[in-house]
């Protein structure tokens, strides 16, 4: 079965500073693979999704990138952190079967001060 | 644009039954999904409706009506446990899935 592996589970980071949040994932192979975003008590907002190596689709115009090296690595990045940027990181891979469910990893929860 | 609505917070008493609304708008559309997400951890998948009607996973029951861009997330018999914010989703295109802002439910003893 897949695996999604996050990390850093936790990070407090200055206005200003850059960032670098890595999703690994094992047990599938070229997996459709997302970056959300969630406020504190919000929704889940769409950053980007990729379908392939390189291939980068981005929802939301704002500081952060989104980065495919390898088919199963996924990197969120800001050169320069806001404090709107702090929220909870989702990284997920779609399933194969006919639902398309979303699988999730535990999250990567960034405080900017 | 694309949206998807849903009340922010539900309240109910445990044993009872309780409804769900979402209604989207989309350019494109292949399907609604649910997921359950406890405070702190992450969301978790439910159901998924392509077709008008109702799917049935045990206590949890999703239905979706195209033609009124309009679902709901029916659970049953509900348990403490169940207390957690509930998100519909929407797969859009053939990759692209968004959220709606979640509701908050909470069961009361």
């Amino acid at each position: 079965s897949q695996t999604i592996h996050q990390w850093p589970a936790t990070l407090v980071q200055p206005v200003g500073s850059p960032l670098s949040l890595e999703c690994t994932v094992e047990g599938t192979s070229n997996p459709n693979l997302y970056w959300y975003r969630q406020a504190a008590g919000r929704g889940l907002q769409l950053l980007f999704y990729s379908v392939g190596i390189g291939q980068i689709s981005s929802e939301v115009p704002q500081n952060l990138s989104a980065s495919r090296p390898q088919d199963r690595q996924f990197i969120l990045s800001s050169k320069k952190l806001l404090l709107s940027d702090s929220g909870f990181y989702l990284c997920a891979i779609r399933g194969q079967g006919k639902t398309g469910e979303l699988f999730f990893g535990e999250g990567s929860r960034l405080t900017v001060l | 644009g694309q949206s998807l609505e849903q009340p922010s917070e539900v309240t109910a008493v445990e044993g009872a039954i309780v409804q769900i609304n979402c209604t989207y708008q989309t350019s494109g559309f292949y399907g609604l999904s649910w997921y359950q997400q406890h405070d702190g951890g992450a969301p978790t998948f439910l159901s998924y409706n392509a077709l008008d009607g109702l799917e049935e996973t045990g206590r949890f029951s999703s239905f979706l009506s195209r033609s009124d861009s309009y679902g709901y997330l029916l659970l049953q018999e509900l348990q403490m446990k169940d207390s957690a914010s509930y998100f519909c989703a929407v797969r859009g295109g053939a990759s692209k899935i968004i959220f709606g802002s979640g509701t908050r439910l909470s069961i009361r003893p």
